[in-house]
């Protein structure tokens, strides 16, 4: 089974901060790598797929990038709807697996 | 627009069975491969099974395997996921996604229904 190990597990950031968030996977993907995002009680939404193709409707600010085992997230400049969770999940073979997550919190 | 909305969910006794099921509307269901996802209270996601677009093919996580049976009603545009032998480490909040289109292309879940809590205690 391929691990998805996402870095931080939990971010500390103020809106205006650029942020990255890095995914690794145990085994080599290509791109097939997807990020979403969750907010408490909602349903996650997916942001970016293929390691770096926005999602319609997915603000500018958001862009991925990486291929084969490393991955980013990279959020420009925070805006205060942002502050959610965010997982990398890879989708090169079954199981498909999620990264542990990453919380961004207001500092 | 695109809906999936998840019924069936409650408490039920370890060992016992439920029936998850989810209703889409707004697309053509039949062209799009089904998945399941779960997530246990304050943990992160995981991948429970999926099934093709029309319904010959399914694959499952480990922990669910021989367990659970997902299927398909293009018919009635619904999908279900049957739960027998729970165990308490089955309780999550279970989301239906649409995954892949049956042509090729990338592979994400791209839109989720609310989800559906199962507890499973006695």
């Amino acid at each position: 089974d391929i691990q998805m190990t996402q870095s931080p597990s939990m971010l500390s950031t103020s809106a205006g901060d650029r942020v990255t968030i890095t995914c690794r996977a145990s085994q080599r993907i290509n791109s097939y790598l997807n990020w979403y995002q969750q907010k408490p009680g909602t349903a996650p939404k997916l942001l970016i797929y293929a390691a770096s193709s926005l999602q319609r409707g997915v603000p500018s600010r958001f862009s991925g990038s990486g291929s084969g085992t490393d991955f980013t997230l990279t959020i420009s400049s925070l805006q205060p709807e942002d502050f959610a969770t965010y997982y990398c999940q890879q989708s090169y073979r079954t199981p498909y697996s999620f990264g542990q997550g990453t919380k961004l919190e207001i500092k | 627009q695109v809906q999936l909305v998840e019924s069936g969910g409650g408490l039920v006794k370890p060992g016992g069975s439920l029936r998850l099921s989810c209703a889409a509307s707004g697309f053509a269901f039949s062209d799009y491969y089904m998945s399941w996802i779960r997530q246990a209270p304050g943990k992160g996601l995981e991948w429970v099974a999926y099934i093709t677009s029309g319904g010959t093919t399914m694959d499952y996580a480990d922990s669910v395997k021989g367990r659970f049976t997902i299927s398909r009603d293009n018919t009635n545009y619904s999908l279900s996921l049957q739960m027998n032998s729970l165990r308490a480490e089955d309780t999550a909040v279970y989301f239906c996604a649409r995954d892949r289109v049956k042509w090729g292309g990338p592979y994400y879940f791209d839109f989720w229904g609310q989800g559906i809590l199962v507890t499973v205690s006695s």
